[in-house]
Formats: C-alpha cells, sequence, structure tokens
C-alpha cells in the first residue's frame, strides 16, 4: 500500500475556474510538500505545511494557491482562479516527522495530472 | 539558495551496459542529503538512492552506486548492467539536514535515460 494516495488522477478545468487537489496520506504527524512538474520540465516546490502551518513556500505558491488539511486526513491545494500556465503534473510528498526535523525520505504520491483549457 | 544541475538533457544505453548520469550542485551548508529520483513513463516519482553528505563513503543499492565528491560537489549515478525497465527520467535532489528542516527538495532538470535491446 503506498504511504500517500493522490486524488484525482487527472483533473480537466476551465480557465478561471477553482480545483482542489488532494493528498491523502497513511500515517499521521508528518511533513506535506505540494511539487508542480510543467510538461517536460523540472520538478519545482511549491509549498511545506506542518503543524496545520505553511513552513515554507516558493515564489510560485502566491495568493491564487492555498493548502489545508481540512479534516486532519486529507491535505489539499487549491488554486483559486486557474490559468492556462497551471497546466502541469502536481505532486504531494510526505515526510514523517521526527520531532521538528523531516525523516530523511520523502514519500511521493503519484501524482495529478491538471489540464486548464 | 541551493541549486542543483544535471547537464545531460538526455542518455542512451545498451541493456547490460553501465551508464553515469552527472549532476552537480551548490549549497553553502555542510550538512545535507543527495538523492536520485526515477520517474517512469507513469510519472511516479520514486526514490533510487540517497547518500548522506557526512558519510564519506557511497551509496549503492543493488545495481545503483553513486559518486560523491563533496569537495567538488559532485554526485553522479552510476547504473551497471542496465535493463530496459531502467528507462526513464532521473532526477538528482538535494535536501538539507538538521536546524529547523522542512524536508524541501531542491531538482535537477534531469536526464532521460533510454536502454535499446
Amino acid at each position: 500500500e503506498p504511504e500517500v494516495t493522490q486524488t484525482p488522477s487527472h483533473q480537466v478545468t476551465q480557465m478561471g475556474q477553482e480545483v482542489i487537489l488532494r493528498c491523502v496520506p497513511i500515517s499521521n504527524h508528518l511533513y506535506f510538500y505540494w511539487y508542480r512538474q510543467i510538461l517536460g520540465q523540472k520538478v519545482e516546490f511549491l509549498v511545506s505545511f506542518y503543524n496545520n502551518e505553511i513552513s515554507e513556500k516558493s515564489e510560485i505558491f502566491d495568493d491564487q494557491f492555498s493548502v489545508e488539511r481540512p479534516d486532519g486526513s486529507n491535505f489539499t491545494l487549491k488554486i483559486r482562479s486557474t490559468k492556462l500556465e497551471d497546466s502541469a503534473m502536481y505532486f504531494c510528498a510526505i515526510n514523517k516527522a521526527r520531532g521538528k526535523t523531516a525523516s530523511t525520505e520523502a514519500f511521493f504520491g503519484q501524482g495529478t495530472r491538471l489540464t486548464v483549457v | 539558495a541551493q541549486t542543483v544541475t544535471q547537464s545531460q538533457p538526455e542518455m542512451s544505453v545498451q541493456e547490460a551496459e553501465t551508464v553515469t548520469l552527472s549532476c552537480t550542485y551548490d549549497t553553502s551548508e555542510s550538512d545535507y542529503y543527495l538523492f536520485w529520483y526515477k520517474q517512469p513513463p507513469s510519472r511516479q516519482m520514486i526514490l533510487v538512492i540517497r547518500q548522506e553528505a557526512y558519510k564519506q563513503q557511497n551509496a549503492t543499492e543493488n545495481r545503483f552506486s553513486v559518486n560523491f565528491q563533496k569537495a567538488a560537489k559532485s554526485f553522479s549515478l552510476k547504473i551497471s548492467d542496465s535493463q530496459l525497465g531502467d528507462a526513464a527520467m532521473y532526477f538528482c535532489a538535494y535536501r538539507r539536514r538538521g536546524g529547523t528542516s522542512y524536508g524541501k527538495l531542491t531538482f535537477g532538470q534531469g536526464t532521460i535515460l533510454t536502454v535499446h535491446p
């Protein structure tokens, strides 16, 4: 069983619409991350989340993005008003927490392919 | 800021042969981790091997080994006895260790590996 599962696997949305991408880990007490990979390009860090707050975010993670753990289990990435350039693969990743630091290995979900038309 | 560079956009190898993928990085930190991730056509990110910077011994995992040169900030991946299933995009990644480390990964641009039968 994978450490983390993402839903949906593929999402097609119209420009300007809101989308919510979901990540479900097996274990609790985790660091969460969202990464983005535009087709054919490198994987880019978006945001890290621990103890119900954002730990770090990149320049990409602007006001149209938000993250939360609405029910203490799922971890979501919301894009409020999608643009064509948001089309990408979005990966959720987790590290198990060891005190205030993250464990060495990051486990990635299978990704959500977002297509904005 | 840390940067990771993979200068080989594409590499190819004959089945059963050996191939080496290059990676260099830049950091002012002395304690960190380095990783190689494999991304097959399914686009799942799979951890191949990791190296702790404080360890002088090069990491090995079956047919995969690294050549870690800390002074040169070089971290290459050697794949021995290449198999068709090794064909994928390979990403080199960096993560700082210790302090208030939240486990953020910085990725290189990736190298597409083709394995010829």
